[in-house]
């Protein structure tokens, strides 16, 4: 029972800007938005997370509804170095000590 | 400041034999997390651990596999009688304190062939 839907894969002219979606709409209140990337063979990196408001950081911006059904990965001027698989997940915050749980995530690659 | 260390980075091992991976977490984490990595599939939660102690072993395996994070040294996740569906690429996380930020580190994995 996947709590979060992701496009497969998508791909990105480099020096674009990569727009992730992400769809969480059984999403509740005290659930945050967690974006992670696994680039080939390494281990998987935080990238942002977010509970209501938009957040941006030094790898990219997230983007999230106001029903916070659904949100946004932006990375504004992808690289080939982005090519990875990103994975959108939704856990509760606090100090509740769960695990995260990887779904299939969306393959980007960001070509030439 | 070193993150979570991994090792061996790979391993192979014949069926029936042990497989020992270790995990070192980033300093002054004292929460640890496995996950398997199966080829060309996602990542699947194995086990959390805090010193000594195991919190939430929800995806382990019921036999052949066993997890510790003793108060000194680093966390060991055991195989014993490895199989071939066992090769896999194994990732350790740690964090600081629960997942309370949402953010973990992760190592760059064990990868274990089982010949």
């Amino acid at each position: 029972d996947a709590k979060t839907t992701q496009p497969t894969s998508m791909d990105c002219a480099e020096g674009r800007a990569a727009n992730l979606p992400c769809n969480h709409s059984t999403i509740s209140g005290n659930e945050y938005v967690y974006w992670y990337r696994q680039i080939h063979s390494q281990g998987p990196q935080y990238i942002i997370h977010g509970l209501k408001n938009n957040e941006t950081n030094e790898m990219a911006s997230l983007i999230i509804t106001e029903d916070r059904k659904s949100s946004t990965l932006i990375l504004p001027h992808a690289t080939l170095r982005d090519t990875a698989v990103y994975y959108c997940i939704v856990r509760v915050g606090g100090n509740a000590g769960n695990m995260l749980t990887f779904g299939g995530g969306t393959r980007l690659m960001v070509k030439p | 400041n070193a993150g979570v260390m991994q090792n061996p980075r790979h391993l192979v091992r014949r069926r029936g034999q042990e497989a020992r991976l270790r995990c070192s977490p980033m300093k002054g984490h004292s929460h640890v997390y496995w996950y398997r990595q199966l080829p060309e599939e996602g990542l699947k939660f194995m086990v959390y651990l805090q010193k000594e102690n195991i919190i939430d072993e929800s995806g382990m395996p019921k036999e052949r596999f066993s997890a510790e994070f003793p108060k000194e040294g680093p966390s060991i996740l055991r195989i014993q009688q490895v199989v071939r569906g066992d090769s896999a690429a194994y990732f350790c996380a740690s964090s600081l304190a629960g997942l309370n930020t949402g953010e973990l580190f992760f190592g760059e994995g064990s990868r274990l062939t089982v010949l």
